[in-house]
């Protein structure tokens, strides 16, 4: 079935590093992906997103390119901030019609020290 | 507006207790959802409803029971709950149910005791 692989961390960085948040797919279709966020205490909020591929969603520094030949969105941001510590979901839409829904990977805790 | 309010922020319940989790949505969205969230794992489908209509019920036991009174509306009915039931449940909507991103709410955090 329809499914997301995602590295699982716990990923720790210092302030101003190179974050990458690895996220695969399963092959099925031509799915939408989608990054994301998930503050402490909070619900999750979409970071960024792709419909078809070679698509790159942006947002607050944060950039994904959906790479067909590789099955994979992975999440990259230049400098992260503290204000980035947060748990990282990807995910994918699964078929079409009234069945259809997000399968989300496992998700990724990112702690970003100053 | 992308916002999704839900009520309450918080709620703790016993056993035989009859509680409701409400939903809201003025973003014109015909799709809503419920998934719950427990710690550290992602969240899980439980129901959507696309025009108001359920579309998907994900075998969730009859103690929890949806309702879309209207396109801006969901509630969640919640009865003779286990301990095991406590967990974050998060309200979202879409556009459709079709490929569009969702938008979640803050969630509710219910704990069963």
């Amino acid at each position: 079935g329809d499914s997301v692989t995602q590295m699982e961390g716990p990923v720790t960085l210092s302030e101003e590093a190179f974050l990458t948040i690895n996220c695969t797919y399963t092959a099925t279709g031509y799915p939408s992906l989608f990054w994301y966020v998930q503050y402490p205490g909070e619900g999750l909020q979409l970071l960024l997103k792709a419909t078809k591929a070679d698509d790159k969603g942006s947002n607050k520094g944060f950039e994904a390119t959906y790479r067909k030949e590789t099955t994979s969105f992975h999440l990259e941001k230049g400098s992260v901030q503290v204000s980035d510590s947060a748990v990282y979901f990807c995910a994918r839409g699964t078929s079409g019609g009234s069945n259809y829904k997000l399968t989300f990977g496992k998700g990724t805790l990112l702690t970003v020290n100053p | 507006d992308t916002e999704v309010t839900q009520t309450p922020k918080h709620l703790v319940m016993g056993m035989t207790n009859k509680k409701s989790l409400k939903c809201e949505q003025h973003m014109g969205h015909r799709a809503m959802y419920w998934y719950k969230q427990k710690a550290k794992k992602p969240p899980e489908l439980m129901f959507v409803y696309s025009y108001e209509k359920l579309s998907i019920n994900e075998s969730v036991p009859s103690r929890f029971s949806p309702e879309c009174p209207n396109s801006s509306l969901l509630n969640l009915h919640l009865h003779a709950l286990q301990p095991e039931d406590s967990a974050l449940y998060l309200c979202a909507s879409s556009r459709g149910q079709n490929a569009y991103e969702q938008y979640f709410g803050p969630g509710t955090r219910l704990t069963v005791t």
